[in-house]
Formats: C-alpha cells, structure tokens, sequence
C-alpha cells in the first residue's frame, strides 16, 4: 500500500528559481529517501535521510525531516531544466528492508 | 559503481505468451532484489521481494504462479510473465541492495506490451 503522499503532484518553475516538493507518510520509519525518474527510465537515488536526522544536504538538494509531523521536504536550489523529472519520497522501516514509494511529484522546469 | 542492468529495455509479446526480463547487479552482489511495477504516470507498486536462494515473498494481491521469480545468483534475479494478458503491460523495474541495508539500487525498466 502506498505511504508517502507527494505534494504538489505536478510543479512547474522556471529555471533558476528553487524547488521544494513536501512528502507525508503514516507509519513509523527507519528511514526516508527520495528517487528521481526522468520519464520511462528507471530510478536515481537522490538521497537517504535517517529517522534521527533532521536535515541533510548533497550538491543542490536540500532534505528535512520531521518525525513528529511524520513529514520530509526536498529543496533543489537553482534549478535547471535538466532536473525536469519526476521525484520520489519511499520510506523504509520495516526489517525486510521494503521501501514504500509515494506518488511522485513531476517537475518541470522551464527555460 | 552500484549498476544495475535489466534485459530486455523493451519487449512486445503476444496474449497467452510468456516473457522473461532478467535483472543484473553489475558491479556488486545483491543479496536482496526487489520488482516493482509502474503504470503510467503512477508510483512504482512492490510486486516481490527475492533473497539469493530462497523463494521469493510475494506483496500481496500479486499472483506467485503468474509473475515467476528467480534469484539463483547473488547477480541476477529474473522476472518471468506466465500466459501474458494486455493487462500485464506495464513498466517493470527491478532493483538490487547489497546487504542489509536500505539503499536500492534501481534498473532502467522494462516496457512490457502484451498485444
């Protein structure tokens, strides 16, 4: 069953500005990562923050979390229309190592 | 490093025909692999979880005797479509992790169409 829920689900920015996209799940977690698909392709690992982790950063991408919210956000700063693709939130927690993913938000960034 | 292949990229087959799309671990050793599938402009579904040499675990919903799965090798896992329907065109994507560890290392897909 889906447990990350993405918000927005379709973001359109123009090239340059800065791009946050928010994700909510319902269960307890070990961890939250976030993917990006560019379209019919497979899936890039972005990042992979820790339940004790509040905040992580790598190159442009900016990742928070909020355990008591049950929340994380993605921040991509100075976006660029290569990053138009669709992002993932996937929450791991269970002893199988399972991810579950959310919807996705699809990004698009103009030039 | 951290590659993962899958063969074919795309396969178009007729109804009642099986299909097989393999899942390779380039450059590391996949002690777990996991199949999803992705319908168009959706999140990607578990379908299964395959650990080297053992049965793989079934999400639920999913039919066992359908979507046939083989990890025989710490490097390949395969994927086999039993009697394919056109409602089992999808996009599947495979992944790898290397021990116990929650960090997936995905495939590009496979585009399935059943005609």
């Amino acid at each position: 069953s889906q447990q990350g829920e993405e918000d927005p689900q379709a973001l359109s920015i123009q090239e340059g500005e800065n791009a946050t996209m928010n994700c909510s799940y319902k269960t307890s977690i070990n961890n939250l990562q976030w993917y990006r698909q560019n379209s019919g392709r497979g899936l890039v690992h972005l990042i992979l923050i820790r339940s004790n982790e509040r905040e992580k950063h790598s190159g442009r991408l900016r990742v928070t979390l909020d355990t008591s919210k049950k929340s994380s956000s993605l921040l991509i700063t100075a976006s660029r229309a290569a990053d138009t693709a669709s992002y993932f939130c996937a929450t791991g927690g269970g002893s199988n190592y399972k991810l579950t993913f959310g919807k996705g938000t699809l990004l698009t960034v103009n030039p | 490093g951290a590659v993962v292949s899958q063969h074919p990229s795309w396969v178009i087959c007729k109804s009642g025909t099986s299909v097989k799309i393999e899942c390779r671990s380039l450059d590391f050793q996949a002690t777990t692999m996991f199949w999803y599938r992705q319908f168009p402009k959706q999140s990607l579904m578990l379908m299964a979880t395959s650990n080297e040499g053992s049965k793989a675990t079934y999400e639920q919903g999913v039919e066992k005797d359908k979507f046939l799965i083989n990890h025989a090798s710490l490097t390949l896992s395969t994927l086999t479509v039993t009697s394919a329907h056109p409602e089992d065109s999808s996009f599947y994507i495979c992944s790898a992790s290397e021990g116990a560890v929650y960090e997936q290392y995905f495939g590009p897909g496979t585009r399935l169409t059943v005609t």
